[in-house]
């Protein structure tokens, strides 16, 4: 057990809608990433938060959004859902940027049908 | 830019055969950080190591060892007397060592499979 904790574990949604998915991660860890894993693309970074803040977004598209709340556990939302989002949404947690280890959750199986 | 590059798609060996797992890098920067995942069946992604630019010790824990050579840009992973439990997609990723540059992310290969035969 990581100690990161992703809900809901699989998500099966309509092509249109919109989803949250939630992570809280792992007790003290500052830093929360975002990482899309799909078969075409492999695992893709989308977003990181430091402390709440955002700290760098990777390949994330405009439809995707996410933040970190004040108790530190973060949301990603996903809207105008397309059957190509269908992935494996994973979150990370890391004590410090950069030199620590990032500690994954088991992630969100997301199907867009 | 960053790149991680495993280029053995798929490994299948008998149990108890030694693996290795083969992974080379490139960066710009001069201080880095290397990892290894695993990912089992199961689906999540479990931290295996971590490695620094500055360190190039082998490393050895239990049946796993861990090779990283920066003349090559290699930083590649074996298993020793391979058992069932170690099928896995493997995952090696590459982060850069600077802190508070909001640039933390990690760069992952696209992964190797190893099917441990019984």
């Amino acid at each position: 057990d990581s100690g990161v904790t992703q809900t809901p574990k699989h998500l099966i949604t309509a092509t249109g809608q919109r989803v949250t998915l939630r992570c809280s991660p792992r007790s003290g860890d500052l830093s929360v990433y975002w990482y899309q894993q799909s078969l075409d693309q492999g695992l893709q970074f989308l977003i990181h938060y430091y402390n709440g803040e955002e700290r760098a977004k990777g390949n994330i598209l405009e439809r995707f959004s996410a933040q970190q709340f004040p108790d530190l556990h973060s949301e990603l939302n996903l809207s105008s859902l397309e059957l190509g989002d269908s992935a494996l949404y994973f979150c990370a947690s890391s004590a410090r940027t950069g030199r620590a280890e990032a500690f994954f959750g088991q992630g969100t199986r997301l199907t867009v049908v | 830019a960053q790149k991680v590059t495993q280029a053995q798609t798929e490994i299948s060996v008998v149990e108890k055969e030694d693996v290795t797992l083969d992974c080379v890098y490139e960066t710009r920067d001069t201080t880095y950080y290397l990892f290894w995942y695993k990912q089992p069946p199961s689906g999540e992604l479990v931290f295996l190591i971590r490695r620094n630019s500055f360190d190039e010790q082998n490393e050895i824990s239990g049946r796993y060892s861990w090779n990283f050579q920066k003349s090559t840009s290699s930083f590649n992973f074996t298993i020793t007397a391979s058992q069932v439990v170690d099928s896995a997609v493997y995952f090696c990723a590459l982060t850069n060592g600077r802190e508070n540059f909001g640039n933390e992310k990690l760069t992952f290969g696209t992964g190797t499979r190893l099917t441990i035969i019984p």
